[in-house]
């Protein structure tokens, strides 16, 4: 199995300032078809279910304000917020969709 | 709009079955895939198998194997998932996700269905 390993596990930044959460995967996630990386963020905030953020590692998806966005290839990717604002509290999930069982990262918890 | 709306929450004993239902609306319910995912309270994200709604084919995570079996019925777009000997390690809450790309195992999820809570307690 493709093991995700998130960092770090909370992270704590000031309204407004920059916010960069990292993902590991123990294997390369790259679909030789198209080129891109097999990986997809999540938010998720509390009695939610997941939001979809990013797909293919940094296409943001429609909605999803631009100050997200996602960058990485092979096995290490950022999800960096620009600047935080006070609704992106939340746990983030980083997802690899390369292979079956499809796996989660265990999440990075931030706070303001 | 695309929506999947679960089934409401469960309590278990130890050893019992649950099936949980997902219903689609706002697409085509046979073309697109259909995953389960749970979440243990406190815990991370962990995907279980998924359904090929206008196929019934199926693929499950090698740790639910012989417990889980997930089903449709494409008259109502609905998506199944029963696991069955429940432990209380199976309390979490559990999610429908339909894959982006049609007709595509593989892929991001969205949208998620709102979450089944199965509280397994004797």
């Amino acid at each position: 199995d493709i093991v995700m390993t998130q960092s770090p596990d909370s992270l704590a930044v000031s309204l407004g300032e920059r916010a960069t959460l990292n993902c590991e995967s123990s294997q390369r996630l790259l679909y030789s078809s198209n080129n891109k990386n097999c990986l997809a963020w999540y938010q998720q905030k509390p009695g939610q279910p997941p939001k979809l953020l990013i797909y293919w590692a940094s296409t943001r998806e429609s909605g999803v304000p631009d100050r997200f966005s996602g960058s990485g290839s092979g096995t290490d990717f950022t999800l960096t917020i620009s600047s935080l604002q006070a609704e992106d509290v939340a746990v983030y999930y980083c997802q690899q969709y390369y292979n079956t069982p499809y796996t989660f990262g265990q999440g990075t918890k931030l706070e303001i | 709009q695309v929506q999947l709306v679960q089934s409401g929450a469960e309590v278990k004993k130890p050893g019992a079955s649950v099936k949980v239902s997902c219903k689609a609306s706002g697409y085509t319910f046979t073309g697109y895939y259909m995953h389960w995912v749970r979440q243990a309270p406190g815990q991370g994200l962990e995907w279980m198998g998924w359904i090929h709604p206008d196929s019934g084919g199926t693929n499950y995570a090698q740790k639910f194997q012989g417990r889980v079996t997930m089903t449709r019925d494409t008259s109502i777009s609905t998506a199944y998932m029963e696991l069955s000997r429940l432990r209380s390690d199976d309390t979490a809450v559990y999610y429908c996700a339909r894959v982006v790309v049609p007709a595509a195992p593989a892929g991001w999820f969205d949208p998620w269905g709102q979450g089944t809570l199965v509280t397994v307690s004797s």
